[in-house]
């Protein structure tokens, strides 16, 4: 079984579109996190939550949306993409709890590769 | 100037070397990862430490809290391990959640 699943693993659209990518972990953990990984291969955090509550948000421009249904699924919603979005993006999750300051290993999804035209 | 430094960017070994990857932070921290990035693109952890030395298998990491720097090690290398090592550091947020801080990246290509 899969611990963290992403889909789609690519993604081709045009400037201006409104796309998601969806993520879900099997492992029971409570957090879960939204990375971007740019072309350089630079990896940089974009969201965190904990438990469905949004709780870190690295000043990622408001077209990013994130939205977590249940503690199992974090989704990530891109209104107006544009060509500067084009990257890997990948959802990680752990089992912190928010307010504990324990450190956690992170378990990462496979990436979606979203490409921009 | 990156709060997560590693060394080399690119490293080319023979199959059998002995690989030292470096890794220098400039921030207080609670916890150091390693991770690897495969060619195919996938992400695992290979180690987490806060203190100390961890093995498994080929694979040795240590870290230096004091000299905020990190090692990790490949004993006779092989090209399966050939990939991405990446360096990344956990802080805490003012709430207490903890986020990745991440460096770099070292690509290793280990030649048969």
């Amino acid at each position: 079984d899969t611990a963290v699943s992403q889909t789609p693993k690519y993604l081709v659209t045009q400037m201006g579109n409104d796309k998601s990518i969806k993520c879900e972990q099997n492992l029971g953990h409570d957090t879960m996190y939204w990375y971007k990984q740019d072309s350089k291969k630079f990896l940089k955090i974009m969201f965190s939550y904990n438990n469905k509550e949004l709780i870190i948000n690295e000043t990622v421009p408001n077209r990013f949306s994130p939205k977590s249904p249940d503690k199992a699924h974090l989704n990530l919603h891109i209104n107006s993409l544009e060509l500067g979005d084009s990257a890997v993006y990948f959802c990680a999750s752990s089992q912190g709890r928010s307010g504990s300051r324990s450190y956690n290993e992170q378990f990462f999804g496979p990436g979606t590769r979203l490409t921009v035209l | 100037k990156n709060e997560v430094e590693q060394s080399p960017q690119n490293l080319t070994a023979q199959e059998g070397e002995f690989i030292t990857i470096n890794c220098s932070y400039s921030v207080g921290i609670s916890a150091l990862h390693w991770l690897q990035q495969h060619p195919g693109g996938g992400i695992v952890s290979l180690f987490m430490l806060s203190s100390g030395k961890k093995k498994h298998g080929r694979l040795i990491a240590t870290i230096n809290i004091q000299e905020k720097h990190s090692s990790l090690h490949i004993t006779a290398s092989h090209p399966r391990d050939s990939a991405v090592y990446i360096c990344a550091v956990s802080l805490h947020t003012q709430g207490g959640s903890e986020k990745l801080v991440f460096g770099k990246g070292t690509k290793l290509t280990v030649n048969p």
